[in-house]
């Protein structure tokens, strides 16, 4: 069965500290690996990435993908209270069905 | 606004009843998903749409169907309500048949008493 788990469940950091969110995936035919940010309702985009190795970064997030070993982490440094959210993740996986199978979310909380 | 639009944002209902939720893709975008999330799950796929066709499905209950119009807006059905079908419903649309990155509604809050 397709699975894709993330860790920690939930954290409490303070502004201006480092976090760092894992996503683990055992899937069939992966093609890629999306991050959302879900703050009060809709989830919103953050990054896709195909190719291990290459960091996206976009402002103080970024995150990899380790396609040998089947994971990926999303960092965000120098935290902010507006970073506060459930972060999820998701693989998207070809084949007959062509679906996007989403992790539970890691929530964050950043306290001022 | 992602461009996404749901209806109804919050509906509260009896066990037994039955509601529909009702989506609009973003402009252009001819593929139509459905999820349901709930508290000790993450969102689980129910179903998809592309231009009016199944395209695939996920763990949608015999009790749950749905459809796209030919003016692409979806609806999602819901029957025999359970306390268990208590969850946020979200829909998405993309661009493409297949599944890639997906632009989400705010989602409708079905509360079922």
């Amino acid at each position: 069965e397709d699975k894709v788990v993330q860790s920690p469940l939930s954290l409490v950091v303070h502004e201006g500290d480092t976090v760092t969110l894992n996503c683990s995936y055992e899937v069939t035919n992966f093609r890629s690996l999306l991050w959302y940010k879900q703050e009060k309702k809709a989830p919103t985009f953050l990054f896709m990435l195909t190719s291990s190795g290459i960091e996206k970064k976009s402002g103080r997030l970024s995150s990899i993908l380790d396609k040998k070993e089947l994971f990926s982490i999303l960092n965000i440094t120098a935290t902010q209270t507006g970073d506060s959210a459930v972060y999820l993740c998701a693989t998207l996986c070809g084949g007959a069905t062509n679906k996007l199978i989403f992790g539970t979310g890691t929530l964050l909380a950043v306290q001022p | 606004d992602s461009g996404v639009t749901q209806t109804p944002k919050h509906l509260i209902t009896a066990t037994g009843q039955r509601v529909t939720l009702r989506c609009s893709p973003r402009s252009g975008d001819l593929s139509v998903y459905w999820y349901q999330q709930s508290l000790d799950q993450g969102l689980q796929f129910l179903i998809q749409y592309y231009n009016g066709e199944e395209r695939a499905k996920g763990n949608i209950l015999e009790r749950f169907s749905a459809q796209q119009f030919p003016d692409l807006h979806s609806e999602l059905n819901l029957s025999s309500l359970e306390l268990g079908d208590s969850a946020l419903y979200f829909c998405a649309s993309s661009d493409r048949a297949g599944a890639n990155v997906l632009t989400f509604g705010a989602g409708s809050r079905l509360t079922v008493l």
